[in-house]
């Protein structure tokens, strides 16, 4: 399968730590990028890293992308109960086809 | 914009029955997907189109499934005839250029009984 996998599967922390998402695809890659979605609605584009970037911020997140190791972490510091939700990356191929994970589950506690 | 339109948002209908899930993408993206959600199978790409035209259909699950997209502004989901395997939450993304950033319509909930 070419699409990325996510690790953990679920993750639950408490409020104010950080939360560390993997991602690990197979072939290269032009660009990953990383979703979020709240229980019952759709995705929402948070990040995107291309293939010749190592790192990328927005606000309290940090995504870094391994290209040799065909992996990339998203890093959410200072974590809020309303971060919980689920993570998805999406690896972007040569030929533009794209193709998401299972995603990481995201439980924040107050 | 008011972002990716989908409707309906909730569909309830018996076995046996067609349904159609519509979709208007964001105005000025070149690129439609069609996904399916559900906890046992995450998230599938069914179908996506670029300028119109099918790209990849390879997610389709069966020949019951069909979807079409007559002009820029607005595509179609069919399944014919509805199983209650088909459950799931339907979603409709569109993006301006292939690869990139996709925006997601807040999907619509299939239930097949």
């Amino acid at each position: 399968s070419q699409q990325g996998e996510e690790d953990p599967q679920a993750l639950s922390i408490q409020e104010g730590e950080n939360a560390t998402m993997n991602c690990s695809y197979k072939t290269s890659i032009n660009n990953l990028q990383w979703y979020r979605q709240n229980s019952g609605r759709g995705l929402v584009h948070l990040i995107l890293i291309r293939s010749n970037e190592r790192e990328k911020h927005s606000g309290r997140l940090r995504v870094t992308l391994d290209t040799s190791k065909k992996s990339s972490s998203l890093l959410i510091t200072a974590s809020r109960a309303a971060d919980t939700a689920s993570y998805f990356c999406a690896t972007t191929y040569n030929n533009n086809d794209m193709r998401f994970g299972a995603g990481t589950r995201l439980t924040v506690k107050p | 914009d008011a972002g990716v339109i989908q409707s309906p948002r909730h569909e309830v209908t018996e076995m046996g029955q067609e349904v159609t899930l519509r979709c208007k993408p964001i105005s000025g993206h070149n690129s439609l997907f069609w996904y399916r959600q559900t906890m046992m199978r995450g998230l599938e790409l069914l179908i996506y189109f670029n300028n119109n035209v099918p790209i990849d259909d390879s997610g389709m699950p069966e020949d019951r499934f069909s979807a079409k997209m007559p002009n820029a502004s607005f595509s179609t989901l069919k399944i014919q005839p509805s199983e209650p395997r088909d459950s799931a939450v339907y979603f409709c993304a569109s993006c301006e250029v292939a690869g990139y950033e996709q925006y997601f319509g807040p999907g619509t909930r299939l239930t097949v009984t």
